[in-house]
């Protein structure tokens, strides 16, 4: 079974200060990585995602992630953060190995990230 | 270009009756998903699609649940005899079906209430 685990519920931080949002996951193979956010009333935008290559991910508005195989860790960043990025964050998985139709996400529970002036 | 649409936004029905869901795809894309998200929590896998059929049901919490693609582009999520514990926002997603292109687009979901 494949699993992900978003260890903060909230994260707040100054704008121009640097931002990470952590995310571990759990699958049986090899992982596809999706980092999504949530603005209120509004469905899921995809930022970002690993599929293979490159460790380091770079996606829109400025965020990147950063995959970590040793430490089962696909964490967000941003160098910069802006009051505008605040919104919940998901971070999904998908299991490469699972056969059959296996194209389905499994999220996180989502971090509140707050950026205040 | 248009994106995953999804009708109604908004459904509120009463404990026992029949509801049904719509997911337009973004056009061209021959994987459709349907997932539920309660308040608090991440979005959970109900079914998935590739073209007519559903590949993957196993996240349909029980037989009240049922959906349907029959052309290969808009699906419909049907629930019978709704109870209250199915009130939450229901998302659809759709998505090409290449390695390199796999990511899943996200409407903007139906919020369902069950009085």
């Amino acid at each position: 079974a494949q699993s992900v685990a978003q260890p903060e519920d909230q994260v707040n931080v100054a704008e121009g200060n640097p931002l990470t949002v952590k995310c571990t996951y759990s699958v049986s193979g090899n992982p596809y990585l999706f980092w999504y956010v949530q603005y209120p009333n509004r469905g899921l935008q995809f930022l970002l995602k690993y599929i293979t290559g490159d460790n380091l991910v770079k996606g829109s508005y400025g965020f990147e992630a950063e995959f970590n195989k040793s430490q089962t860790s696909f964490h967000l960043k941003k160098p910069s953060a802006l009051v505008s990025d605040s919104a919940l964050y998901f971070c999904a998985v998908r299991d490469v190995w699972v056969t059959g139709g296996g194209n389905k996400l499994t999220f996180g529970t989502g971090t509140q990230l707050k950026v205040e002036l | 270009g248009a994106g995953v649409s999804q009708t109604p936004s908004n459904k509120v029905t009463e404990k026992g009756k029949y509801v049904e869901l719509r997911c337009d795809p973004i056009s061209g894309h021959t994987a459709l998903y349907w997932y539920r998200q309660s308040l608090g929590q991440g979005p959970e896998f109900l079914i998935y699609f590739q073209g007519t059929g559903a590949a993957d049901d196993s996240g349909l919490p029980n037989d009240r649940f049922f959906a349907v693609r029959p052309e290969g582009s808009v699906s419909t999520l049907k629930i019978q005899r709704t109870e209250r514990g199915d009130s939450a926002v229901y998302l659809c997603a759709s998505s090409l079906n290449r390695v390199d292109s796999n990511e899943q687009f996200f409407g903007p979901g139906t919020r369902l209430t069950v009085l």
